[in-house]
């Protein structure tokens, strides 16, 4: 089952933070987030294990909430290169390698 | 990471005609993934494709409409077969080239189709 993601678009100025949710009803083995920009390959950012753990990119990090089977990925001090639409993806326990991924969060940084 | 090129970047095709997609990695990898993105729209995984074995399709995709072949550990097709318009769509592959016990996909710059 796919994940919800939230919000659907967010706009920031350059410095500002952002905070995107990914939550699944199902228990989860790990989740992923990726980057696309238009027309290019989804990149890999990080990737969140059930534990609690919380992981950083530069000045991207995530968290992930196993007992409410969320993630969030914050945006800290944005950047223009962070313009893109993130996907979180969701293994679920069974860990058959599948993911589901959410429908997409657009990120716009503006000058 | 393992580097994934695919071909072609895009096409244009004639309903009723087919297309083969073609995803190469630069390492030997055990699972490959195709998935389908229509355009702003999220990531839905067609079928998984482990070398050695039968392609595994997920609900909704089956193996006449897009047959997948998997003949060595970097090499991988997809078909889209009997193409309609509804079939314009982008197609992705992925690889799984993760560490321990975390299951790391990379993905391709997908082919985008576009059917008349």
């Amino acid at each position: 089952q796919q994940p919800v993601q939230s919000p659907q678009a967010v706009i920031l100025r350059e410095g500002e933070d952002a905070v995107i949710n990914c939550s699944s009803s199902k228990a989860l083995y790990s989740v992923h987030w990726y980057r696309q920009k238009h027309g290019e390959a989804p990149v890999f950012l990080m990737i969140l294990l059930k534990g609690g753990e919380q992981k950083g990119h530069d000045k991207i990090s995530a968290s992930f909430n196993e007992k409410k089977q969320q993630s969030s990925l914050y945006l800290t001090a944005s950047q223009l290169s962070y313009s893109g639409t993130y996907f979180c993806g969701t293994e679920i326990e069974s860990n058959d390698y599948k993911l589901s991924f959410g429908a997409g969060t657009t990120v716009t940084v503006r000058a | 990471s393992a580097v994934i090129s695919q071909k072609p970047s895009r096409d244009i095709c004639q309903r009723g005609t087919s297309l083969t997609i073609q995803c190469q990695v630069d390492s030997q990898v055990t699972m490959m993934f195709w998935y389908r993105q229509q355009p702003g729209q999220s990531l839905t995984l067609i079928a998984t494709a482990n070398q050695g074995s039968e392609a595994t399709y997920e609900s909704g995709f089956v193996i006449d409409k897009f047959p997948i072949s998997r003949p060595n550990l970097t090499f991988s097709t997809l078909t889209v077969s009997n193409m309609s318009p509804e079939d314009s769509s982008i197609y992705l592959c992925s690889v799984e080239d993760g560490e321990g016990t975390k299951n790391i996909q990379y993905f391709g710059a997908g082919t985008r189709l576009s059917v008349l």
